[in-house]
């Protein structure tokens, strides 16, 4: 959507390698959420931020609401990890509003 | 995984037919949401509950859709005459009053034939 902007629209990654995904944020949001999507729909929840940084395995995601931007960084990739992956900024009337995702795919 | 249940998982329907799909929200969690994502992965915001109330909903909510949560049985989101442009995937998803965190289901993914 408008509000959220997200990049890179696709990304390939060999298995092992790492990479980042960015979602830059056009109005202040108080907090943003990563999904990863699989192949039949599921929304699978990633993080939740306010501020700050969390890392999950080799999942790790920063949100700086100053500058208006949150990244998600994936290290040592996995084909598990292939899927399209959305960020969503918080909006106080409609809950989110989520950019058009990144379609990660990871090969052998 | 997720505690948000959809049914059903798939829904065909003919032009004009009504298509309904339902959703238990995780337990305890009084707001509902329901979003649309389309083929180009654009989710819409369509309608929200807290408890059986409709906080917001979007104008083609309110003309073409029929929504509800009643209390003790699961929340409703119908199309009264289904069209090509509706195919989609409908995610219902829910939280905690005091957490802004939202849990999606599995959605139901609707192709009107």
């Amino acid at each position: 959507g408008d509000q959220v902007e997200q990049s890179p629209s696709a990304l390939s990654l060999h298995e092992g390698t790492s990479s980042a995904l960015r979602c830059n944020f056009t109005t202040t949001t108080r907090s943003v959420q990563w999904f990863r999507q699989n192949s039949r729909g599921s929304l699978i929840n990633l993080f939740y931020l306010a501020s700050g940084t969390k890392e999950n395995g080799r999942l790790k995601s920063a949100f700086d609401s100053k500058e208006l931007y949150s990244t998600l960084h994936i290290r040592d990739a996995q084909l598990e990890d292939s899927g399209t992956y959305f960020c969503a900024a918080r909006n106080y009337a409609q809950g989110l509003t989520f950019g058009l995702g990144t379609r990660v795919s990871v090969f052998p | 995984n997720s505690k948000v249940i959809q049914t059903p998982r798939y829904l065909v329907k003919g032009q004009g037919q009504k298509a309904k799909m339902r959703c238990i929200p995780e337990k305890g969690h009084p707001v509902v949401f329901w979003y649309q994502q389309n083929k180009n992965n654009e989710f819409k915001f369509l309608i929200n509950f807290q408890n059986q109330e409709v906080l917001q909903q979007i104008d083609m909510t309110e003309k073409r859709f029929s929504a509800e949560c009643p209390s003790n049985s699961p929340c409703s989101l119908e199309i009264q005459s289904s069209e090509a442009g509706d195919s989609a995937l409908y995610l219902c998803a829910s939280r905690d009053i005091s957490n802004e965190r939202l849990f999606f289901g599995h959605g139901t993914k609707l192709s009107v034939l």
